[in-house]
C-alpha cells in the first residue's frame, strides 16, 4: 500500500500570500496519478487537481498542481478567503487507492 | 446535473450491518464509462476509500475492509447500495458516494455524505 505524507501539519497564513503543500509517497506513484482535494467544514470534498497538475473543471488558476514520482506539490499562488480549508492528496495509481492525512490552511 | 444523494441509518449497533443507499439523479447508473463508489471519513479524521462497483458488476474493495464490504447496483432504481457487516465504534464515519471514471479513480462527484454512529 502507498503511504501518502502530507507537510506541514497546518499552515497559518494571510489572504493574497502563496501557499505550498507537500504530498510525499511511500513509492513512486506511476503516471503521475496523483489527485489534490479541497474540503470545508461539514462538506464534501471538492476536486481541485488531477494528474499532479491538471485542474478540475472550474478551478481557478491560482491552483498549480507538481511534481512526479513521489514527491508533489499543490501551489496557492495568492490565497483569497474562501481557500481557507483542508487539502488532501490521493493517489490513483495502485491500488488500494489512498488519502494523505491533510494539511489544514489557517487565517495567520 | 448529476446529484448523488446518501440515504440510511444514522445509527447502527455495534456488531449489526449498516446499510446505505446512494440515490443518482442527473445520470444514468447504468452508463458505460463510470464506477459508483464509497468513501469514508471518521469524525475530524482523514479519507479512506471503501470501494467501488461498475453498474454490471466487477467490485473493487479496500483490502482492508476484509470482507465485511458489499456494493451492489439497482439499475431499475437508478441506486448503488454500501453494506457493512459486523460494525464496530471504529467504522463511525461520515460516509460518501461518489462517480468516478473507469480507470481513473480519483472522485470529480461527491454526495453530500450522512453521518453514521456506532452506538447500542
Amino acid at each position: 500500500e502507498i503511504v501518502l505524507t502530507q507537510s506541514p501539519g497546518t499552515l497559518s497564513l494571510s489572504p493574497g500570500e502563496r501557499a505550498t503543500l507537500s504530498c510525499r509517497a511511500s513509492q513512486s506513484i506511476s503516471s503521475s496519478y496523483l489527485a489534490w482535494y479541497q474540503q470545508k467544514p461539514g462538506q464534501a470534498p471538492r476536486l481541485l487537481i488531477f494528474g499532479a497538475s491538471s485542474r478540475a473543471t472550474g478551478i481557478p488558476d491560482r491552483f498549480s498542481g507538481s511534481g512526479s514520482g513521489t514527491d508533489f506539490t499543490l501551489t496557492i499562488s495568492r490565497l483569497e478567503p474562501e481557500d481557507f480549508a483542508v487539502y488532501y492528496c490521493q493517489q490513483y495509481g495502485s491500488a488500494p487507492f489512498t488519502f494523505g492525512p491533510g494539511t489544514k490552511v489557517d487565517i495567520k | 446535473q448529476l446529484q448523488l444523494q446518501e440515504s440510511g441509518p444514522g445509527l447502527v449497533k455495534p456488531s449489526e450491518t449498516l446499510s446505505l443507499t446512494c440515490t443518482v439523479s442527473g445520470g444514468s447508473i447504468s452508463s458505460n464509462n463510470y464506477y459508483w463508489g464509497w468513501i469514508r471519513q471518521p469524525p475530524g479524521e482523514g479519507l479512506e476509500w471503501i470501494g467501488s462497483v461498475y453498474y454490471s458488476g466487477s467490485p473493487y474493495y479496500n483490502p482492508s475492509l476484509k470482507g465485511r464490504v458489499t456494493i451492489s447496483v439497482d439499475t431499475s432504481r437508478n441506486q448503488f447500495s454500501l453494506k457493512l457487516t459486523s460494525v464496530t465504534a471504529a467504522d463511525a464515519a461520515v460516509y460518501y458516494c461518489a462517480r468516478h471514471q473507469i480507470q481513473l479513480w480519483f472522485i470529480p462527484y461527491w454526495g453530500q455524505g450522512t453521518l453514521v454512529t456506532v452506538s447500542s
